[in-house]
């Protein structure tokens, strides 16, 4: 079956400094999704990319979908405590959302 | 407010009973599913469904079972053949189960074995 693997699994960050997480696909994806969960809470739709080799900005949050429609990434210039949280791709496929493993980042003040 | 709301926000099993999750949205969405969050693992699908009256399994379906006999409804029920349930569950759903379409959660129930 399919397989989203996001790297890395944790990251701790002094805030101001800028963020990175890459989501890999086995398989090549419709789209791409990016949700974000905040500790306890739960997974929140931040954006999604469609086209091959797309670009989207929400603030200080840059998304990119790869040229061959296999991977993502998210990164978040100078972090700030708000960016606390698991940061999950995930890529529809058929009739099913398969989710990354996420990213788990920790912004120390 | 529109939304999807689970219930409890904690429910402990034990060990050969069966439990049940709430699932109810007011969105009017058609498709619903369930999740399974273990720590480090990400978000697992159990089960899914498009439509009231069907349902389909997801990756981990084994040991869980649903019901979907109203649109807003979707119970998720943990057998005793779940041997680990130990977990956050998640529902969500989505306007239809389109590719493009993006996920509503719940606020989900953290599930522990006594």
């Amino acid at each position: 079956g399919q397989q989203v693997m996001q790297i890395p699994q944790y990251q701790h960050v002094q805030e101001g400094e800028d963020f990175t997480t890459y989501c890999n696909s086995s398989t090549t994806l419709s789209n791409i999704q990016w949700y974000k969960q905040r500790p306890g809470g739960h997974p929140v739709f931040l954006i999604q990319l469609v086209k091959s080799g797309e670009v989207k900005k929400q603030k200080r949050l840059t998304f990119q979908f790869g040229e061959a429609k296999k991977n993502s990434s998210l990164h978040i210039t100078a972090t700030q405590t708000t960016d606390v949280g698991t940061y999950f791709c995930a890529g529809p496929t058929g009739n099913q959302f398969y989710f990354g493993t996420g990213t788990s980042l920790t912004v120390i003040p | 407010d529109g939304g999807i709301t689970q219930s409890p926000k904690y429910l402990f099993r034990k060990e050969g009973q069966n439990v049940t999750l709430s699932c109810e949205q007011n969105l009017n969405h058609d498709a619903m599913y369930w999740y399974r969050q273990d720590p480090g693992q990400g978000l697992r699908l159990i089960y899914y469904s498009q439509i009231v009256n069907d349902f389909q399994k997801g990756d981990i379906a084994e040991g869980y079972s649903v019901s979907r006999e109203k649109k807003e409804s979707f119970p998720l029920t943990v057998t005793s053949a779940q041997k680990n349930p130990t977990a956050f569950y998640l529902c969500a759903s989505s306007l239809t189960q389109g590719y493009d379409e993006k996920l509503f959660f719940g606020s989900g129930t953290q599930l522990s074995v006594l």
